[in-house]
């Protein structure tokens, strides 16, 4: 089955406390990205990566870290949680070639106190 | 800048009445209009992609239509199962990395 894992699901952390999102595809895609979502304000794009160890920012970088060292997974940072980066968060990956579909995954949300 | 507009925020209907929801958008040269489905506590589902004014796709009950500055999702006969949240969002000519997401329709559909 296709699909685009992150983990975990739900994380309370306290502030400045370093984590890591995981977000793993089984498509074999070269493109992934990092969304968060927030009410009023939707879907918006956090960083990307194009391909193994090409990773650009995207809207909202400010605060955040990727990795992207293998094709299937693309790792979200923050190295220094702080209260305005609680939101959900959503991974997703699609194909650079003529299918222009998105798979995201399931979501995390993440509560920094 | 590219923006995505959607109307209205909530829409609620009686199981079988239509609707349309509306995404208005304005983009330096239209790549591609997606639709996406999110149910509470989900990720998106991709439903549809357009590409040029004119073209409309249908899937079941819903079909989506797109002309040069907007797009509608019309729901034929609604049911419940199709309460979600509603999503449009644009990719540029200049973009392939990047969707510009609305901020969604909440559809709610009673029995």
């Amino acid at each position: 089955e296709a699909q685009v894992t992150q983990n975990p699901r739900y994380l309370i952390t306290v502030t400045g406390k370093k984590l890591t999102v995981t977000c793993s595809q089984n498509m074999n895609h070269e493109y992934m990205s990092w969304y968060r979502q927030d009410p009023g304000l939707g879907l918006r794009q956090i960083y990307y990566s194009m391909n193994v160890e090409v990773t650009d920012k995207g809207d909202v970088p400010e605060g955040y870290k990727v990795s992207r060292k293998e094709k299937r997974n693309f790792p979200l940072i923050l190295e220094s949680p702080s209260p305005n980066q609680t939101s959900l968060y959503f991974c997703a990956s699609r194909d650079t070639g003529g299918n222009p579909e998105a798979f995201f995954g399931q979501g995390t949300r993440l509560t920094v106190v | 800048e590219d923006q995505v507009t959607q109307s209205p925020e909530a829409l609620r209907l009686q199981e079988g009445e239509s609707s349309s929801l509306n995404c208005s958008y304005t983009v330096s040269g239209l790549r591609g209009l997606f639709w996406y489905r999110q149910d509470p506590g989900k990720g998106p589902e991709f439903l549809f992609t357009l590409y040029s004014a004119g073209e409309e796709k249908e899937k079941e009950r819903l079909k989506a239509t797109l002309t040069k500055k907007e797009s509608f999702l019309h729901i034929t006969a609604p049911k419940p199962e199709d309460s979600a949240t509603y999503l449009c969002a644009v990719q540029a000519n200049t973009g392939f990395q990047k969707l510009v997401f609305g901020t969604g329709t909440r559809l709610l559909v009673s029995p």
